[in-house]
């Protein structure tokens, strides 16, 4: 069975500063690990992915998270943020590259900017 | 990247009325959906898995007869609340992924639904 742990609820930072959010993962199959946003009363947005390859992934508004096997991890980072990027938060898992496959949420994290 | 369109947006309705809300995948073709809940500053939790042409799969602690979930066609799925109440107001938010080689899921915008 797949679970994703995300630790923080909510993380508050400042404009400019460096956005951390974290993701550790419990997959018994090789995972593929997903962030989404989402900004009030909207759906999903992917971020980034990682499927095989590269463990450095870069995604969309200048977010890359990197998957660390032997920590089970994959942290979202932005190195600095921005007013616009006060959002929710999603890391997810799918056990396989199946279409059929539901993804697996963390409880999502809050993050805030402040100005 | 593919589009879903998910449809209403935001419904009001009356306790014992029932509501459809829709799910379609614009630009490609989905044999399954997928459907969450999400109760306010709560992750999605994942009610039922549509599939195109068969009885849906619901997750444990979900009521089949109060969510009826309908796949009539490879772009379109349909989830109904029926006789619904407060307790059913919430967020759902529909999710169909690609197939092929590098699937991914792309979500509807969501549709929050207030049950007065």
């Amino acid at each position: 069975a797949q679970s994703v742990t995300q630790l923080g609820s909510h993380v508050s930072v400042s404009e400019g500063a460096l956005v951390l959010l974290r993701c550790n993962y419990s997959s018994s199959v090789p995972p593929y690990l997903f962030w989404y946003v989402q900004y009030p009363n909207q759906g999903l947005q992917l971020l980034l992915k990682y499927t095989t390859g590269a463990t450095l992934v870069k995604g969309i508004n200048g977010f890359e998270a990197e998957f660390k096997k032997s920590e089970t991890s994959f942290h979202l980072t932005k190195p600095s943020a921005h007013m616009s990027d006060a959002a929710e938060y999603f890391c997810a898992v799918s056990p396989l590259n199946s279409g059929n496959t539901p993804l697996v949420f963390g409880k999502g994290t809050r993050l805030s900017v402040i100005a | 990247g593919a589009v879903v369109s998910q449809h209403p947006s935001r419904v009001i309705c009356k306790s014992g009325t029932s509501v459809k809300i829709e799910c379609r995948s614009l630009d490609f073709q989905a044999t399954t959906m997928f459907w969450y809940r999400q109760f306010p500053k709560q992750s999605l939790m994942l009610m039922a898995t549509s599939n195109e042409g068969s009885k849906a799969t619901y997750e444990q602690g979900v009521e089949k007869d109060k969510f009826l979930i309908n796949h009539a066609s490879l772009t379109l799925s349909t989830l109904t609340v029926t006789s619904a109440h407060p307790e059913d107001s919430s967020f759902y938010i529909c999710s169909a992924p690609t197939q092929g080689h590098n699937t991914e899921a792309f979500f509807g915008q969501g549709t929050r639904l207030t049950v007065v």
